[in-house]
C-alpha cells in the first residue's frame, strides 16, 4: 500500500499569514503517460465532509478560492494557503488515487493563532 | 447541482448486516465511477470500495474484502455497500464520493456497531 505522510500533525497560524502543509508518499504518484501526479487535497471543516480543494496535484477545483494552491510532484507535495482567513479553520488531507487501495495523509489541522 | 445522499446507517449488534444505499442527482450518474469512504468517530479517512461506471470494475479494501459488497443500479442513480460480519472497527461515518478523485461527497450515514 502507499502510505502517505504529512506534516505537521497541526499549524496555528496568523490571519492574513500563510500555512504550508507537506505531504510525502513512499513511492511515486506520477505516471509518465499522461504526465500527471495522482495527488488531491481536502478540506473538513468540523462535523462535515471532506471538500476537495485540488486535484492532479495542482489543479484548483472549480469555486475554490486562489489562495489555496497545490504543488510538487513525484513523491514530495505541499498546500498552501496564502493569507489564511478564519474560515480556512479545519483538519486537511493528502489523498493518493494512483494505486489501489486509495490511501489518505493523516490530517493536518490548522487553527488561527 | 451534483447531490449525494446517503441513508441505511443505524444501530447494528456485532456480526450483523446492513445495507447502505447513495443516491445521485444533478450529473449522469452512469458515466462516472463511486466510492465508499469512511471515517470512524475522531479519526481519518479510509477508503472502502470503488466501482466503475458500468461495474466492470470493483475494489475493496483489505480491511473489508469478503465482507463488503459494493454494487449499483444505474437505472436508480444509486450505489449501495452491504455490510455483513460487522465488528466495532466498522464503526464509522460512511461516505460515498464521486469519481477516482472524490470530486464530490454526500453528508455520510453514522453506522454504529455495539451490543
Amino acid at each position: 500500500d502507499i502510505v502517505m505522510t504529512q506534516s505537521p500533525d497541526s499549524l496555528a497560524v496568523s490571519l492574513g499569514e500563510r500555512a504550508t502543509i507537506n505531504c510525502k508518499s513512499n513511492q511515486t504518484l506520477f505516471y509518465s503517460s499522461n504526465n500527471k501526479s495522482y495527488l488531491g487535497w481536502f478540506q473538513q471543516k468540523s462535523g462535515q465532509p471532506p471538500t476537495l480543494l485540488i486535484y492532479w496535484a495542482s489543479i484548483r477545483e472549480s469555486g475554490v478560492p486562489d489562495r489555496f494552491s497545490g504543488s510538487g510532484s513525484g513523491r514530495d507535495f505541499s498546500l498552501t494557503i496564502n493569507s489564511l482567513q478564519a474560515e480556512d479553520v479545519a483538519v486537511y488531507y493528502c489523498h493518493q488515487y494512483f494505486n489501489i487501495p486509495w490511501t489518505f495523509g493523516q490530517g493536518t489541522k490548522v487553527e488561527i493563532k | 447541482e451534483v447531490q449525494l445522499e446517503e441513508s441505511g446507517g443505524g444501530l447494528v449488534q456485532p456480526g450483523g448486516s446492513l445495507r447502505l444505499s447513495c443516491v445521485a442527482s444533478g450529473f449522469i450518474f452512469s458515466d462516472y465511477g463511486m466510492n465508499w469512504v469512511r471515517q470512524a468517530p475522531g479519526k481519518g479517512l479510509e477508503w472502502v470500495s470503488y466501482i466503475s461506471n458500468s461495474s466492470s470494475i470493483i475494489y475493496h479494501a483489505d480491511s473489508v474484502k469478503g465482507r463488503f459488497t459494493i454494487s449499483r443500479d444505474n437505472a436508480e442513480n444509486s450505489v449501495y455497500l452491504q455490510m455483513n460480519s460487522l465488528t466495532v472497527e466498522d464503526m464509522a461515518v460512511y461516505y460515498c464520493a464521486r469519481d477516482r478523485h472524490s470530486d464530490f461527497w454526500g453528508q455520510g450515514t453514522l453506522v454504529t456497531v455495539s451490543s
